[in-house]
């Protein structure tokens, strides 16, 4: 079967560093995606990991453990625009390669 | 920069009613899906199109049928449609779905309301 866990919400301030965590239990994992989607809109591609390490894209960081089935998205500088709800989700080649999205966080951004 | 246009963005219908739901991209990517979206929850995968050819059917009700008429488009028919349907529904591209490089990016969705 598939697991992806994620806390349901975060509350951060404005300049901070905040990591969003993502666990996850796959038969076939072939890719762990991070998305970011605001309220009401589509999500947005944000990064993406198949092999351990971290992978950084601007304020975005994006890290990967397969042997823990574990992902974390590092946010920094945080800015109040980057309020939305962040979405993990894993490609299953057990499950023809689709994509299994974990509940999402909420992270919210104070001032 | 990927772009993927989906109309109508807001549709509202009655039960009787038949109304399709489109999708448009000009990019090349073979892989395209249809997503629902209920309030609070992440994307749940209905329809996989691979290569204009349907691959993937998450077990969908036939009220919604798919129809993919050549690379670019994707349609969304709607029939008999419940209020439960009410959700917003999305469209992702992809260059093959079975390259394990493969990144889907959604299109902007339309809000379905059924009455």
């Amino acid at each position: 079967g598939q697991n992806i866990d994620q806390p349901t919400e975060m509350t951060a301030t404005e300049g901070a560093i905040v990591q969003i965590n993502c666990t996850y239990q796959t038969s076939g994992f072939n890719g762990l995606f991070w998305y970011q989607q605001h309220a009401g809109e589509a999500p947005t591609f944000l990064s993406y990991n198949v092999l351990d390490g971290l992978e950084e894209k601007g304020r975005f960081s994006s890290f990967l453990s397969r042997s823990k089935g574990y992902s974390y998205l590092l946010l920094k500088e945080l800015q109040m625009k980057d309020s939305a709800s962040y979405l993990c989700a894993v490609r299953d080649e057990a499950y023809g390669n689709k994509l299994v999205f974990g509940a999402g966080t909420i992270l919210r951004v104070k001032s | 920069d990927t772009e993927v246009t989906q109309t109508p963005k807001h549709l509202v219908m009655g039960m009787t009613n038949k109304k399709s739901l489109k999708c448009e991209q000009h990019m090349g990517h073979r892989a395209m899906y249809w997503y629902k979206q209920k309030a609070k929850k992440p994307p749940e995968l209905m329809f996989v199109y691979s290569y204009e050819k349907l691959s993937i059917n998450e077990s969908v009700p036939s009220r919604f049928s798919p129809e993919c008429p050549n690379s670019s488009l994707l349609n969304l028919h709607l029939h008999a449609l419940q209020p439960e349907d009410s959700a917003l529904y999305l469209c992702a591209i992809g260059g093959d779905p079975l390259a394990s490089t493969d990144t889907q990016y959604f299109g902007p969705g339309t809000r379905l309301t059924v009455l």
